[in-house]
């Protein structure tokens, strides 16, 4: 497949492990928070969503946590398997009205069976 | 599948030369977004466009333009082509002009020789 990146930070894992994915965003107008996954040869993929008026939202085995004091947000996958491997971006919604997303460099995710 | 549909998927071309990027949205999407993906710079916005109009811009060259036709599918011309527009361009389309899900093409890969 294609590679979406040379030099992204790279998180390795076992099958099974919990993963943490980190992202620091930039501006504190933001108010919309997007993760999106990247697998090798495919667009960008909705995983979850937060706003912020919340700090933390669950979806099925993942759970986004946003930290607006620090500017930061993560994406906890439990379980993780090798069909998550792939790149994870965060994007934030700088232009309150309109989606359009600033999209972070990007995280690859190694799972190891 | 997201239902967003982009051609061509893979496009070589030469420098100097033009091509033109088609993107179908989502059915009922009125919404459609092109993005630029390369090694370096990661996912970079470039234009946005909701029922026929432009609403937003971002980091497109004056080489490049777009428009979004009555029918919503929309084109992505790319002009003067140098080496470093060899990258990912992105199609994504969303319901509203508001904060959303934004859903992605496969993308078409762009050689500049």
């Amino acid at each position: 497949g294609e590679s979406v990146g040379l030099h992204l930070p790279t998180l390795s894992v076992q099958e099974g492990d919990n993963s943490i994915i980190n992202c620091a965003y930039s501006n504190s107008a933001s108010d919309y928070f997007i993760w999106y996954k990247q697998e090798s040869g495919k667009g960008p993929q909705f995983i979850i969503d937060i706003r912020s008026n919340m700090d933390k939202r669950q979806g099925q085995r993942v759970t986004v946590l946003l930290n607006k004091t620090v500017k930061h947000l993560s994406l906890q996958i439990a379980a993780t398997q090798p069909g998550d491997s792939a790149v994870y971006f965060c994007a934030e919604n700088r232009n309150s009205g309109y989606s359009t997303l600033t999209f972070g460099k990007g995280t690859m995710l190694l799972v190891s069976p | 599948d997201s239902g967003v549909t982009q051609t061509p998927k893979h496009l070589i071309t030469a420098t100097g030369q033009r091509v033109t990027l088609r993107c179908s949205p989502r059915s009922g999407d009125l919404s459609v977004y092109w993005y630029q993906q390369s090694l370096d710079q990661g996912l970079q916005f470039l234009i946005q466009y909701y029922n026929g109009e432009e609403r937003a811009k971002g980091n497109i060259l004056e080489r490049f333009s777009a428009q979004q036709f009555p029918d919503l599918h929309s084109e992505l011309n790319l002009s003067s082509l140098e080496l470093g527009d060899s990258a990912l361009y992105f199609c994504a389309s969303s319901v509203g002009r508001g904060t959303g899900e934004l859903f992605f093409g496969e993308g078409s890969r762009l050689t500049v020789l």
